[in-house]
Formats: structure tokens, C-alpha cells, sequence
């Protein structure tokens, strides 16, 4: 069975930073693209950034180019999102999911429960 | 950015009935078009892909249609676990970019 399990969420104050952690496990990590997908409250979903299967190429929407970074660990089966220079219109549950499709045409087949993260003061 | 402009925002319907949803977007996506349903409180999940292709286990009532920049989602037979937010999203470009949801209440 496919579980994406995400972890790493909080409250932090505007400026810090902030790792958020994706256990993958019930599929081979490392042959798929993976994704993190936010959602503020009571809002719709909103495509953060992707990592392809080695790691090698990443994306990013614009408004978290240069402050978010993605990773992944292949040995671990794990991905990261290190979250930097955090901003109140950040505070989303943030979704790890797995991509099909592949690059350029993703789609999401599998999500995490998600994980919270409020930046406030 | 495509932008993608879901209707109605929200659609009242009675166990049996059958529904439809809409997605348009700003420009063709050549069937890179995926539906997803969120039950509350919980995290969203894949129904569609390829604007028809239904994702493994998702039930038979469910299905998609459209091409260029038009595309459907139709649920015939509303059950009451089908009351959900229902997404739409473009996979043909970055960034990815999804609708703002319908939400499904019974009647």
C-alpha cells in the first residue's frame, strides 16, 4: 500500500524557517517524481514545487523561487522541503504526493495527510 | 499562468441524481486535465486523469469528457459518500495549476 506521511509542521514567525519531512513507503521512491502541494484554510490547492526521480532537476512557482528548496533522499525514501525566509500567505496544510504522468504533464496519484504550517508572530 | 475557472462553486443535488461540474481554461491543454475529490477533512485524491481516464478503484460512476479548453466531470447516481470538494487541475504546463473547487453538498 502506498503512504506518504509528512511531518516537520508548526508555528513559526514570519522570517524564520521552517523543514518539512516526507516518509515515503509501499512503492519504489526513487523511480517517481514527487511534488509538494499547499493549501491555505479554507482555500484551494496551490502547486509548490517538484523534484524528479535522481534529484537532478527541481521547479518552483515563482512566489517561493529563491526562499523554498526541495530535496529528496532516495535512500531514505524521504523528501524534504526546507522553507526559508517564511510569509504569513504561506500558512497552508502542505501535501507531499506522488507525480504520474511525467514532466511536464504531472498529476498527483497519491497524497499524505498533510502537515500544517502557520506563520505568525 | 493557465488560469482554470471552475462551475458551479457549489451544486446542491438528491442520492440518485446526476452531476455535472465544469472546468474551462484560459488556453488548450490538450487533455491535461486531472479531477480530484476531497472528502473533509481529508487530503485530495486522484479520479481522473487525461480528462477521461478513471484512476484505479474510483468507482464506474464517475467519468470525464472535454478536449481544447473545455472539460466535465459527471457523477451518475449520487451516493452520499460523494459529498466532497471536487478540483480540476492542468498538467500540461508549469506551473501546475488547479481550479478552485466544487463543492458537493446533498440536497
Amino acid at each position: 500500500e502506498v503512504q506518504l506521511v509528512e511531518s516537520g509542521g508548526g508555528l513559526v514567525q514570519p522570517g524564520r524557517s521552517l523543514k518539512l519531512s516526507c516518509a515515503a513507503s509501499g512503492f519504489t521512491f526513487s523511480n517517481y517524481d514527487m511534488a509538494w502541494v499547499r493549501q491555505a484554510p479554507t482555500k484551494g490547492l496551490e502547486w509548490v514545487a517538484s523534484i524528479s526521480t535522481g534529484g537532478g532537476n527541481t521547479y518552483y512557482r515563482d512566489s517561493v523561487k529563491g526562499r523554498f528548496t526541495i530535496s529528496r533522499d532516495n535512500a531514505k525514501s524521504t523528501l524534504y522541503l526546507q522553507m526559508d525566509s517564511l510569509r504569513s500567505e504561506d500558512t497552508a496544510t502542505y501535501y507531499c504526493a506522488r507525480s504520474g504522468g511525467g514532466y511536464p504533464c504531472w498529476y498527483f496519484d497519491f497524497w499524505g495527510p498533510g502537515t500544517m504550517v502557520t506563520v505568525s508572530s | 499562468d493557465i488560469q482554470m475557472t471552475q462551475s458551479p462553486a457549489s451544486l446542491s443535488a438528491s442520492l440518485g441524481e446526476t452531476v455535472t461540474i465544469e472546468c474551462l481554461a484560459s488556453e488548450d491543454i490538450y487533455s491535461n486535465l486531472a479531477w480530484y475529490q476531497q472528502k473533509p477533512g481529508k487530503s485530495p485524491q486522484l479520479l481522473i486523469y487525461y480528462a477521461n481516464s478513471l484512476n484505479d478503484g474510483v468507482p464506474s460512476r464517475f467519468s470525464g469528457s472535454g478536449s481544447g479548453t473545455q472539460y466535465s466531470l459527471k457523477i451518475n447516481s449520487l451516493q452520499s459518500e460523494d459529498v466532497s470538494i471536487y478540483f480540476c487541475q492542468q498538467n500540461y504546463d508549469s506551473p501546475w495549476t488547479f481550479g478552485g473547487g466544487t463543492k458537493l453538498e446533498l440536497k
